[in-house]
């Protein structure tokens, strides 16, 4: 079964800053591989997604993130965060078990706190 | 597009009591997900309908936690009876399918006292 760890809990960085988050999954084949971020009292909102090719991606509001096959990573970058960036993210893996049968699993998610 | 629909935002209720949610998904999306978020943690699927077939339920209490999707189209997730470590938001989410990301709705977040 796939899995997804975050082994940040809590990040603070300063406004301006860059920022870096780490996620590392846990699946057999190749993933398919998700950034979600959830402001307070909201749901998730889609950041970026990788599917296959560039490993590079682009999403939303200035983030990235890059696909490393050897190190299991999926990490999401921003070369200088707003304060608005300030919010929870998750890491989440999707993957086929049969059928129609499709799930994404999410990590535990990180908390940004961004200081003016 | 419009997005997908929950309902209500909010519900206190008592331990032992029951509830409801509903979810009215993306017109056209075939998926849809009911996932629970307890505080500090990432969502967990519950449950997860093909149309108005159950694909994957095998995380659900289903001594207490029920849902349906009888049309195919929103869905009903219900709690009966409610115990306090089922306080949380639960989060609907739909997709087309095919290895694409899901749309989420606002959740409800649920206080059982």
């Amino acid at each position: 079964a796939q899995s997804v760890t975050q082994p940040d809990i809590h990040i603070t960085v300063s406004e301006g800053a860059s920022l870096e988050l780490r996620c590392n999954y846990s699946y057999g084949a190749t993933p398919y591989l998700f950034w979600y971020v959830q402001s307070p009292g909201q749901g998730l909102q889609l950041l970026l997604k990788y599917f296959s090719g560039d490993t590079l991606v682009q999403g939303i509001k200035g983030f990235e993130a890059e696909f490393k096959r050897s190190q299991s990573s999926f990490n999401l970058r921003k070369p200088s965060v707003h304060w608005s960036d300030a919010a929870e993210y998750f890491c989440a893996v999707g993957a086929y078990r049969g059928g129609s049968n499709y799930k994404l699993t999410f990590g535990k998610g990180t908390l940004l706190t961004v200081n003016p | 597009e419009a997005g997908v629909a929950q309902s209500p935002r909010y519900k206190i209720i008592e331990k032992r009591q029951s509830v409801a949610f509903w979810c009215n998904p993306i017109s056209g999306h075939a998926t849809l997900y009911w996932y629970q978020q307890i505080l500090g943690q990432g969502p967990k699927l519950l449950i997860q309908f093909q149309n108005n077939g159950v694909v994957d339920d095998s995380q659900l209490p289903k001594d207490r936690f029920s849902a349906e999707r009888l049309k195919g189209v929103d869905s009903t997730l219900k709690i009966q009876p409610a115990k306090l470590e089922d306080s949380a938001v639960y989060l609907c989410a739909s997709s087309s399918g095919q290895g694409y990301g899901y749309t989420f709705g606002s959740g409800t977040r649920l206080t059982v006292v």
